[in-house]
């Protein structure tokens, strides 16, 4: 079956500082990967995804995603944090017409 | 172009009461999924519609039901609610049913069972 690993459940970085947050997938085949934002007491909003092809993808709002099959990972990077990148963080994984969601991973930002 | 909208956004029922949910889609969107994330988890995946038919079902009891109308919009339908279906409820709405499509979702529906 389909799993989506978010190791960290909370993450404290500081402002201006670099970020990595980490996603393992388990899946059969090339799966479709997906990150999204989620701030409190909103819905989700889709940051990247990545389906094939260059295996570094760019989202918004400064955020990028990096695939690498051999680790079944799917890390998602930001190089400078701002306060407003503080929020609920979800890796997702696409299967025919199903989404598996992992647990999230708090991000809180500190000036 | 409007998003997904979700109504209500806050509801509180009791235990063995019926609660009806309801999603409107992005314009020219035709499939639906709902989704149920409880505090402190991620979203779990209850069912996708896809041109007025169900297309996909997770891992719910048949307490929970779902329907599509024409105009793509949907219903999610949850009877004898237990305090356990305290979650909030959201909607995505996204062009086709699989999984290369991308998923938007609504701001949720906050369901307080008591």
């Amino acid at each position: 079956a389909q799993s989506v690993t978010q190791p960290d459940i909370h993450i404290t970085v500081s402002e201006g500082a670099s970020l990595e947050l980490r996603c393992n997938y388990s899946y059969g085949a090339t799966p479709y990967l997906f990150w999204y934002v989620q701030s409190p007491g909103q819905g989700l909003q889709l940051l990247l995804k990545y389906f094939s092809g260059d295996t570094l993808v760019q989202g918004i709002k400064g955020f990028e995603a990096e695939f690498k099959r051999s680790q079944s990972s799917f890390n998602l990077r930001k190089p400078s944090v701002h306060w407003s990148d503080a929020a609920e963080y979800f890796c997702a994984v696409g299967d025919g017409n199903q989404f598996y969601f992992g647990t999230g991973t708090s991000l809180t930002v500190i000036p | 172009d409007a998003g997904v909208t979700q109504s209500p956004t806050h509801l509180i029922k009791t235990r063995g009461q019926h609660v009806t949910l309801r999603c409107s889609p992005i314009s020219g969107h035709k499939s639906v999924s709902w989704y149920q994330q409880v505090l402190g988890q991620g979203p779990q995946f209850i069912f996708q519609y896809y041109e007025k038919e169900e297309r996909g079902r997770g891992n719910f009891p048949d307490r929970f039901s779902a329907r599509q109308f024409p105009n793509y919009s949907s219903e999610l339908n949850v009877n004898a609610l237990l305090l356990g279906d305290s979650a909030l409820y959201l909607c995505a709405s996204s062009l086709g049913p699989s999984a290369e499509n991308t998923q938007y979702f609504g701001p949720g529906t906050r369901l307080t069972v008591l």
